[in-house]
């Protein structure tokens, strides 16, 4: 697609029910992101994803959270067992990558908005 | 651990003024800075990225500077329109480590009145 692509813009659910967020990169981006912004906050890394390696999920605030990447190309945040806490705006983002990580420009979509009662 | 200040919060101009928005890091070991635009209820959308070997970046109206040794990023509005409105946020990748672990500034909030 041209841009980047998230599902659902928003998401009510109730604390304790399970919810996930999908993620549409860029056609040929090889590197993915998912970014929390929270009310107040700034961005917190939550997870990378580049080609083939293993992801680094260093950022996932709690073993509640997991996140995929099939055939390198579209994500899904999971998280599990919901929280008032988790509220917030997922955000997904693409870049193309070079050899060694080093990455280039981001492109964000517009964000997966959970609000957990 | 790095910290990304922007300063101020919030600023609020006349249609037509130049303007200028400040970053700020602690740890000036950065392999590259992006300046970011986020409309209420959107994504980012990136305005121009600097690498920390470049002095500085422009994109129409747009002028961003570095000093790396200062740890300081500017954004410099030409003009300034009410479509300028919006939150302006700026990150920073490290130079060591994983440099797609970018850190975010909180933004600063920039309304234009007509």
């Amino acid at each position: 697609g041209a841009g980047v692509s998230q599902s659902p813009s928003n998401k009510v659910t109730e604390k304790g029910k399970d919810v996930e967020l999908r993620c549409d990169p860029i056609s040929g981006h090889t590197a993915l992101y998912w970014y929390r912004q929270s009310l107040g906050q700034g961005l917190e890394f939550l997870i990378y994803f580049q080609g083939n390696s293993a992801p680094d999920k260093s950022g996932l605030p709690s073993d509640r959270f997991s996140a995929e990447r099939t055939g390198g190309s579209v994500s899904t945040l999971t998280i599990q067992r919901t929280q008032q806490e988790d509220s917030a705006v997922y955000l997904c983002a693409s870049s193309l990558a070079r050899r060694g990580g080093i990455t280039g420009e981001l492109f964000f979509g517009e964000g997966s908005r959970l609000t957990v009662l | 651990k790095q910290e990304v200040t922007q300063i101020p919060a919030a600023l609020s101009v006349p249609e037509g003024e130049n303007l200028v928005l400040n970053c700020s890091f602690t740890d000036s070991a950065i392999y590259n800075l992006q300046w970011f635009r986020q409309d209420p209820g959107k994504g980012l959308t990136s305005l121009l990225l600097i690498q920390s070997s470049q002095r500085e970046q422009t994109s129409g109206r747009l002028n961003a500077s570095l000093d790396k040794s200062s740890g300081r990023s500017t954004l410099y509005i030409a003009a300034s329109q009410p479509g300028d409105s919006a939150t302006y946020l700026c990150a920073v990748s490290p130079l060591r480590g994983s440099n797609y672990k970018l850190t975010f500034g909180k933004g600063t909030l920039l309304t234009v009145n007509p």
